[in-house]
């Protein structure tokens, strides 16, 4: 069965520190999607990055950075410079393929950046 | 481009009585999800529409929930004599048809029930 844990229930970091938010995963499939979901305060899930099994690289997209580790079974996140705008509440998701039907959430890492 | 919208965003009631949530899905996505959120917690998938056929169901799904999708395009979520633990956030998602798209959520409706 498909299970994500993030172990991080809150981190605290103040403006401009790089955090890094942890997600492992368990899965049976050898093809599977990862994702990284941000909401927050306003409640609306914003989708931030899929990744399949197959594409181990590395993703930067701005301050956003992703580093998928099979050999772990992890997809951590790391935010660079922080800002009091990404205080939320960071998901990462795991699906197997196909299709996305049953995408399976991890419990949540709350960020707090103090400015 | 209008995102997933829903509908009400908040809605109180007495135990023991039907609710109804609607969902209106982006408008070229074939797919329809809906979730449930407690607090502190991820979503939990409940079930999905490909296109207005329910494909999938899980087994938080309860014979007090149903869910329809009748033309294919917006979806009504209904439960039935509701209980306290009812109490959470409905999440609805779309995306297109196949493996290779992400979910997108709109807003959900917070229910209470007292």
């Amino acid at each position: 069965a498909q299970k994500v844990t993030q172990a991080q229930t809150e981190i605290s970091v103040v403006e401009k520190e790089d955090v890094t938010l942890d997600c492992v995963y368990e899965t049976r499939d050898t093809t599977y999607y990862l994702f990284w979901y941000k909401q927050p305060p306003s409640g609306e899930l914003v989708f931030l990055i899929r990744r399949n099994s197959f594409d181990e690289q590395n993703e930067i997209s701005g301050r956003y950075s992703w580093n998928f580790q099979k050999s772990t079974s992890s997809f951590n996140f790391t935010i660079t410079a922080s800002q009091v705008v990404d205080s939320a509440v960071y998901f990462c998701a795991l699906s197997e393929a196909p299709g996305n039907n049953d995408m399976r959430f991890g419990a949540g890492t709350r960020l707090t950046v103090k400015p | 481009d209008t995102g997933v919208s829903q509908d009400p965003r908040h809605k109180i009631t007495k135990r023991g009585q039907n609710v109804t949530f609607r969902c209106d899905p982006i408008s070229e996505h074939n797919r329809l999800y809906w979730y449930r959120q407690t607090l502190g917690q991820g979503p939990e998938f409940l079930t999905y529409f490909q296109n207005e056929a329910q494909l999938e169901k899980s087994r938080l799904l309860s014979d007090r929930f149903s869910a329809e999708r009748p033309k294919g395009s917006f979806s009504t979520l209904e439960i039935q004599r509701t209980e306290q633990g009812d109490s959470a956030m409905y999440l609805c998602a779309s995306s297109p048809s196949g493996q290779d798209y992400e979910q997108y959520f709109g807003p959900g409706t917070r229910l209470t029930v007292t």
